[in-house]
């Protein structure tokens, strides 16, 4: 497995609070992203990076913000959390688009995220 | 925006039987990506394809890219209970580093 971390693990917190979620990479991958998972959605990205402090919105951007000021850590805020994003949160990551071979994307372990 | 549908949502089959599952997209893709996700792990990439028609196999597991770059497939033969497990397809989106992905197959298997 590539070496992606995320933390914390698991998490339970209260309606309002924020959050903030770590990905660490040790490849020295350029992109990164982070999706949520919920049952019967598959994978949605929520906000990607193409550099350190180059960051866009993915389809499911709305309450959550990102920040990357290294290029292995790309962090995860919820300013204010809502039950709505209950989920479970996986950071990627990938190398830069090759002509030839395989552009995979590498998934961190997930944070299971509670919000009560 | 561009979709990408992938049938059933879930499948469950004897082990030994076969399995298959469909992604459909609503444009044209210039490649596909097929990612297996265990009970409780992460999604893990299993193969790209990339040319119309193009068919890879991976021991009992064969991927096909549509003519029209616009769907795939997944098949296994003669399933295990190692092939549990949910399979999702990915097509890249507003530039080769995104991706959207399907919803995902979900496969049970009875021993």
């Amino acid at each position: 497995d590539a070496g992606i971390t995320q933390s914390p693990r698991h998490k339970v917190t209260e309606t309002g609070t924020p959050v903030t979620l770590r990905c660490h990479q040790t490849e020295n991958h350029r992109y990164m992203y982070w999706y949520r998972q919920d049952p019967g959605h598959g994978l949605r990205l929520i906000h990607y990076s193409y550099g350190v402090k180059d960051t866009d919105k993915g389809e499911v951007s709305d309450g959550y913000s990102v920040s990357r000021s290294k290029t292995e850590d790309f962090l995860l805020t919820l300013e204010s959390a809502t039950s709505s994003q209950t989920s479970v949160y996986f950071c990627a990551i990938s190398e830069a688009l090759r002509l030839a071979g395989d552009n995979e994307q590498f998934f961190g372990p997930g944070t299971r995220l509670t919000v009560l | 925006g561009q979709q990408v549908m992938q049938i059933p949502q879930y499948q469950h089959v004897q082990e030994g039987e076969d399995f298959t599952t469909y992604c459909n997209s609503s444009t044209t893709l210039s490649n596909i990506q097929w990612y297996k996700q265990r009970p409780g792990g992460h999604p893990v990439f299993l193969i790209q394809l990339v040319k119309s028609g193009e068919v890879k196999k991976q021991k009992r597991l064969t991927f096909q890219f549509g003519e029209a770059k616009k769907n795939s497939s997944l098949h296994i033969t003669a399933t295990q209970t190692t092939d549990v497990g949910t399979y999702f397809c990915a097509g890249p989106r507003g530039g080769a580093q995104k991706l959207v992905f399907g919803q995902g197959t979900r496969l049970t298997i009875n021993p």
